[in-house]
């Protein structure tokens, strides 16, 4: 099992650009996330799909969009990319449950000039 | 006030010794609690999760839960220099829909 994948692994953006950001788990989770990491801060949530076919705002979803493809496959897309969104994402997946423990992607290093 | 609150370090701590991490949170409904390393450059990864008050042990790690209080802490026994790392406390708040909020690590340096 791979886990979960991403890709991108490294992307530099120009201002005004737009891009998508591929996530894919093998695990059969029904939930998935995608987050921010900026220096000093935690991670933030951006989207989140609690099970295929739906998709929720998260704490900062300001110039994302999401779509959750199949059970498997949640992208992430900038439509015009600024440098306030100069960070590295990560996709996460989760079993709903007690426990809902969330699995990491190796995440994108994303640089918007 | 934040939500999930850490210190951010760094924790500057001998090779042998504990390593306590500690960890607030806001919203007294908080259900489970979950403790993740992060090294530099990598994702977080999960070290162990709890929700029941008290303690919780696995290997050289210690989770305590204190909700009356609302903090849960993270020991590191025998501390290597393989554990330095970032250590991110995640909290699913019951106010914001059960989602998982993270704090903003804490930073372990485990020094030979």
């Amino acid at each position: 099992n791979a886990g979960v994948t991403q890709t991108p692994k490294f992307q530099v953006l120009k201002t005004g650009q737009s891009m998508t950001l591929q996530c894919a788990q093998d695990m059969n989770h029904n939930s998935m996330y995608w987050y921010r990491q900026d220096p000093g801060m935690g991670l933030r949530l951006i989207y989140y799909s609690a099970s295929e076919g739906t998709t929720d705002k998260g704490e900062v979803p300001n110039g994302y969009n999401v779509s959750r493809l199949n059970k498997r496959e949640f992208s992430l897309r900038l439509e015009s990319a600024a440098p306030s969104q100069t960070s590295v994402y990560f996709c996460a997946s989760s079993e709903k449950g007690v426990s809902d423990t969330q699995y990491f992607g190796p995440g994108t290093r994303l640089t918007v000039l | 006030q934040k939500e999930v609150e850490q210190n951010s370090g760094p924790l500057s701590v001998p090779e042998g010794a504990i390593a306590s991490l500690n960890c607030t949170y806001s919203d007294r409904g908080s259900q489970s609690f979950f403790w993740y390393r992060q090294y530099s450059g990598k994702s977080p990864e999960l070290i162990m999760f709890i929700y029941s008050n008290g303690d919780k042990e696995d290997g050289r790690f210690t989770a305590q839960l204190n909700k009356a209080s609302q903090y849960v802490s993270l020991l590191i026994r025998d501390s290597q220099p393989s554990d330095s790392a970032t250590y991110l406390c995640a909290v699913k708040i019951k106010a914001a829909g059960n989602k998982l909020t993270f704090g903003g690590g804490t930073r372990v340096l485990v020094k030979p």
